[in-house]
Protein backbone atom coordinates (compact mmCIF):
# COMPACT_ATOMS: atom_id res chain seq x y z
CA UNK A 1 0.00 0.00 0.00
CA UNK A 2 1.00 3.47 -0.71
CA UNK A 3 2.29 5.52 2.64
CA UNK A 4 2.39 8.87 3.71
CA UNK A 5 3.35 9.22 7.07
CA UNK A 6 3.89 11.96 9.27
CA UNK A 7 5.81 11.85 12.27
CA UNK A 8 3.93 12.95 14.80
CA UNK A 9 -0.16 12.21 15.44
CA UNK A 10 -0.50 14.89 18.09
CA UNK A 11 2.44 17.73 19.79
CA UNK A 12 2.06 20.76 22.62
CA UNK A 13 4.48 23.18 21.77
CA UNK A 14 5.10 26.63 23.36
CA UNK A 15 5.25 30.28 22.18
CA UNK A 16 8.40 30.89 20.75
CA UNK A 17 9.38 27.49 20.34
CA UNK A 18 10.94 26.22 16.56
CA UNK A 19 8.81 23.20 15.57
CA UNK A 20 9.73 20.50 13.37
CA UNK A 21 6.69 18.42 11.09
CA UNK A 22 8.51 15.39 9.26
CA UNK A 23 6.45 13.49 6.53
CA UNK A 24 7.77 10.70 4.56
CA UNK A 25 6.20 9.09 1.42
CA UNK A 26 7.62 5.53 0.00
CA UNK A 27 6.04 5.93 -3.44
CA UNK A 28 9.29 7.67 -5.23
CA UNK A 29 6.93 11.17 -5.56
CA UNK A 30 8.09 13.72 -6.99
CA UNK A 31 5.59 16.33 -5.87
CA UNK A 32 5.09 17.02 -2.13
CA UNK A 33 3.05 19.57 -0.47
CA UNK A 34 1.93 20.56 3.15
CA UNK A 35 -1.59 22.08 3.89
CA UNK A 36 -3.02 23.15 6.98
CA UNK A 37 -6.76 22.58 8.24
CA UNK A 38 -9.09 24.92 10.11
CA UNK A 39 -12.49 24.55 10.97
CA UNK A 40 -14.48 26.87 8.72
CA UNK A 41 -11.54 26.90 6.34
CA UNK A 42 -11.26 23.92 4.63
CA UNK A 43 -7.29 22.77 3.42
CA UNK A 44 -4.62 25.76 2.62
CA UNK A 45 -1.87 25.29 0.71
CA UNK A 46 1.61 26.38 2.92
CA UNK A 47 4.32 24.92 0.55
CA UNK A 48 5.17 22.64 -2.12
CA UNK A 49 8.17 21.08 -3.80
CA UNK A 50 8.34 19.47 -6.94
CA UNK A 51 11.69 18.20 -6.48
CA UNK A 52 14.54 17.53 -3.80
CA UNK A 53 16.19 20.75 -2.83
CA UNK A 54 12.94 23.27 -4.61
CA UNK A 55 10.13 24.95 -3.15
CA UNK A 56 7.41 26.85 -4.09
CA UNK A 57 5.08 29.21 -1.45
CA UNK A 58 1.23 28.21 -1.55
CA UNK A 59 -1.19 30.43 -0.42
CA UNK A 60 -0.22 30.63 3.61
CA UNK A 61 3.88 30.59 3.97
CA UNK A 62 4.26 33.58 6.23
CA UNK A 63 5.46 32.06 9.45
CA UNK A 64 6.77 28.82 7.66
CA UNK A 65 9.59 27.34 5.60
CA UNK A 66 10.27 23.50 4.28
CA UNK A 67 12.87 21.93 3.47
CA UNK A 68 13.29 18.89 1.74
CA UNK A 69 16.94 17.54 1.29
CA UNK A 70 16.05 14.34 0.23
CA UNK A 71 12.98 12.98 -2.43
CA UNK A 72 11.31 11.43 0.31
CA UNK A 73 10.81 13.77 2.78
CA UNK A 74 9.81 17.01 3.08
CA UNK A 75 9.72 19.19 6.36
CA UNK A 76 7.83 21.68 7.87
CA UNK A 77 9.01 24.08 10.13
CA UNK A 78 7.97 26.90 12.47
CA UNK A 79 11.16 28.68 13.29
CA UNK A 80 8.74 30.23 16.36
CA UNK A 81 5.60 29.01 17.03
CA UNK A 82 2.96 31.12 17.78
CA UNK A 83 -0.65 30.78 19.39
CA UNK A 84 -2.19 31.26 15.96
CA UNK A 85 -0.15 28.10 14.42
CA UNK A 86 -2.60 26.00 16.43
CA UNK A 87 -3.67 23.78 13.97
CA UNK A 88 -4.13 20.20 12.23
CA UNK A 89 -1.03 19.82 9.48
CA UNK A 90 -1.55 17.27 6.85
CA UNK A 91 0.95 16.59 4.01
CA UNK A 92 0.45 14.73 0.65
CA UNK A 93 2.67 13.84 -2.44
CA UNK A 94 1.75 13.20 -5.81
CA UNK A 95 3.67 11.61 -8.57
CA UNK A 96 4.78 13.52 -12.15
CA UNK A 97 2.45 15.04 -14.19
CA UNK A 98 2.18 18.41 -11.97
CA UNK A 99 -1.31 18.94 -10.75
CA UNK A 100 -3.22 16.02 -12.50
CA UNK A 101 -1.69 13.39 -10.53
CA UNK A 102 -3.69 11.70 -7.50
CA UNK A 103 -2.40 13.56 -4.34
CA UNK A 104 -2.15 11.11 -1.24
CA UNK A 105 -2.28 12.72 2.24
CA UNK A 106 -0.78 11.52 5.88
CA UNK A 107 -3.28 11.11 8.81
CA UNK A 108 -2.30 14.69 9.86
CA UNK A 109 -0.51 16.02 12.54
CA UNK A 110 -2.63 18.55 15.27
CA UNK A 111 -0.16 21.13 16.63
CA UNK A 112 -1.26 22.98 19.93
CA UNK A 113 0.68 25.73 20.64
CA UNK A 114 0.17 27.36 24.55
CA UNK B 1 -9.25 31.00 -11.69
CA UNK B 2 -12.64 28.83 -10.94
CA UNK B 3 -13.73 28.95 -7.90
CA UNK B 4 -15.96 25.87 -6.49
CA UNK B 5 -19.68 26.12 -4.60
CA UNK B 6 -20.69 23.54 -2.69
CA UNK B 7 -23.92 22.67 -0.16
CA UNK B 8 -22.14 22.97 3.27
CA UNK B 9 -24.33 19.81 4.34
CA UNK B 10 -26.50 17.09 2.56
CA UNK B 11 -28.07 13.82 4.21
CA UNK B 12 -28.83 10.75 2.23
CA UNK B 13 -30.42 7.39 3.84
CA UNK B 14 -27.98 4.29 3.56
CA UNK B 15 -28.23 2.07 0.03
CA UNK B 16 -29.42 5.02 -1.96
CA UNK B 17 -27.49 6.89 -4.27
CA UNK B 18 -26.35 10.29 -2.82
CA UNK B 19 -25.63 13.27 -5.38
CA UNK B 20 -23.45 15.64 -4.52
CA UNK B 21 -23.46 18.97 -6.54
CA UNK B 22 -20.95 21.23 -7.12
CA UNK B 23 -20.76 24.31 -9.22
CA UNK B 24 -17.64 25.74 -11.12
CA UNK B 25 -18.99 28.49 -13.57
CA UNK B 26 -15.58 29.80 -14.20
CA UNK B 27 -13.95 26.90 -14.84
CA UNK B 28 -11.66 27.34 -17.85
CA UNK B 29 -11.35 24.51 -20.83
CA UNK B 30 -8.23 23.17 -19.67
CA UNK B 31 -8.93 22.65 -16.01
CA UNK B 32 -9.68 19.81 -14.39
CA UNK B 33 -12.56 18.77 -11.59
CA UNK B 34 -11.57 16.38 -8.61
CA UNK B 35 -13.45 15.35 -6.07
CA UNK B 36 -11.55 14.11 -2.68
CA UNK B 37 -13.30 13.12 0.40
CA UNK B 38 -12.16 13.14 4.22
CA UNK B 39 -12.82 10.61 7.25
CA UNK B 40 -13.19 12.22 10.47
CA UNK B 41 -9.74 12.33 11.73
CA UNK B 42 -8.18 11.04 8.20
CA UNK B 43 -6.48 12.68 5.45
CA UNK B 44 -8.31 13.49 2.37
CA UNK B 45 -8.77 10.57 -0.12
CA UNK B 46 -8.78 11.17 -4.02
CA UNK B 47 -12.33 9.82 -5.38
CA UNK B 48 -12.56 10.62 -9.07
CA UNK B 49 -11.54 13.46 -11.63
CA UNK B 50 -12.51 14.61 -15.11
CA UNK B 51 -12.37 16.95 -17.66
CA UNK B 52 -15.19 16.96 -19.87
CA UNK B 53 -16.66 13.62 -20.34
CA UNK B 54 -18.37 11.74 -17.81
CA UNK B 55 -16.15 9.11 -15.34
CA UNK B 56 -16.81 6.26 -13.10
CA UNK B 57 -14.24 4.08 -11.04
CA UNK B 58 -14.53 1.53 -8.55
CA UNK B 59 -15.59 4.57 -5.78
CA UNK B 60 -17.91 6.97 -7.38
CA UNK B 61 -19.24 8.51 -10.66
CA UNK B 62 -18.65 12.09 -11.47
CA UNK B 63 -21.44 13.60 -13.89
CA UNK B 64 -19.82 17.03 -15.53
CA UNK B 65 -22.70 19.10 -17.46
CA UNK B 66 -22.02 20.27 -21.38
CA UNK B 67 -20.99 24.02 -21.01
CA UNK B 68 -18.74 22.06 -17.56
CA UNK B 69 -19.84 24.85 -15.21
CA UNK B 70 -21.70 22.29 -12.79
CA UNK B 71 -20.84 18.84 -11.68
CA UNK B 72 -22.59 15.83 -9.66
CA UNK B 73 -20.26 13.41 -7.81
CA UNK B 74 -22.86 9.77 -7.34
CA UNK B 75 -22.10 7.62 -4.88
CA UNK B 76 -24.78 4.83 -6.02
CA UNK B 77 -25.01 3.14 -2.80
CA UNK B 78 -24.39 5.06 -0.08
CA UNK B 79 -22.99 2.98 3.27
CA UNK B 80 -22.33 4.37 7.23
CA UNK B 81 -19.06 4.47 6.08
CA UNK B 82 -19.52 7.24 3.19
CA UNK B 83 -19.85 9.84 5.91
CA UNK B 84 -17.31 12.61 5.60
CA UNK B 85 -16.88 15.99 3.93
CA UNK B 86 -17.08 15.67 -0.13
CA UNK B 87 -13.99 18.13 -1.80
CA UNK B 88 -14.52 19.26 -5.34
CA UNK B 89 -12.01 21.04 -6.33
CA UNK B 90 -10.93 22.76 -9.58
CA UNK B 91 -6.80 22.63 -10.37
CA UNK B 92 -6.17 26.13 -10.18
CA UNK B 93 -2.38 27.96 -10.99
CA UNK B 94 -0.01 29.39 -8.53
CA UNK B 95 0.71 32.67 -10.14
CA UNK B 96 4.19 33.40 -9.32
CA UNK B 97 5.67 29.72 -11.21
CA UNK B 98 2.29 28.90 -13.47
CA UNK B 99 3.12 25.49 -11.33
CA UNK B 100 -0.53 24.14 -10.15
CA UNK B 101 -1.99 22.66 -7.30
CA UNK B 102 -4.81 21.78 -5.41
CA UNK B 103 -6.45 24.07 -3.71
CA UNK B 104 -9.46 22.85 -0.97
CA UNK B 105 -12.75 25.25 -0.29
CA UNK B 106 -14.65 24.01 2.83
CA UNK B 107 -16.66 20.60 0.90
CA UNK B 108 -19.94 19.46 2.32
CA UNK B 109 -20.32 16.92 4.90
CA UNK B 110 -22.34 14.09 3.85
CA UNK B 111 -24.45 12.53 6.84
CA UNK B 112 -25.21 9.14 5.70
CA UNK B 113 -28.10 8.08 7.95
CA UNK B 114 -29.14 4.06 8.49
Amino acid sequence: DVKVTQSSRYLVKRTGEKVFLECVQDMDHENMFWYRQDPGLGLRLIYFSYDVKMKEKGDIPEGYSVSREKKERFSLILESASTNQTSMYLCASSKGDWGTGELFFGEGSRLTVL
Amino acid sequence: DAKTTQPTSMDCAEGRAANLPCNHSTISGNEYVYWYRQIHSQGPQYIIHGLKNNETNEMASLIITEDRKSSTLILPHATLRDTAVYYCIVRVSLMDTGRRALTFGSGTRLQVQP
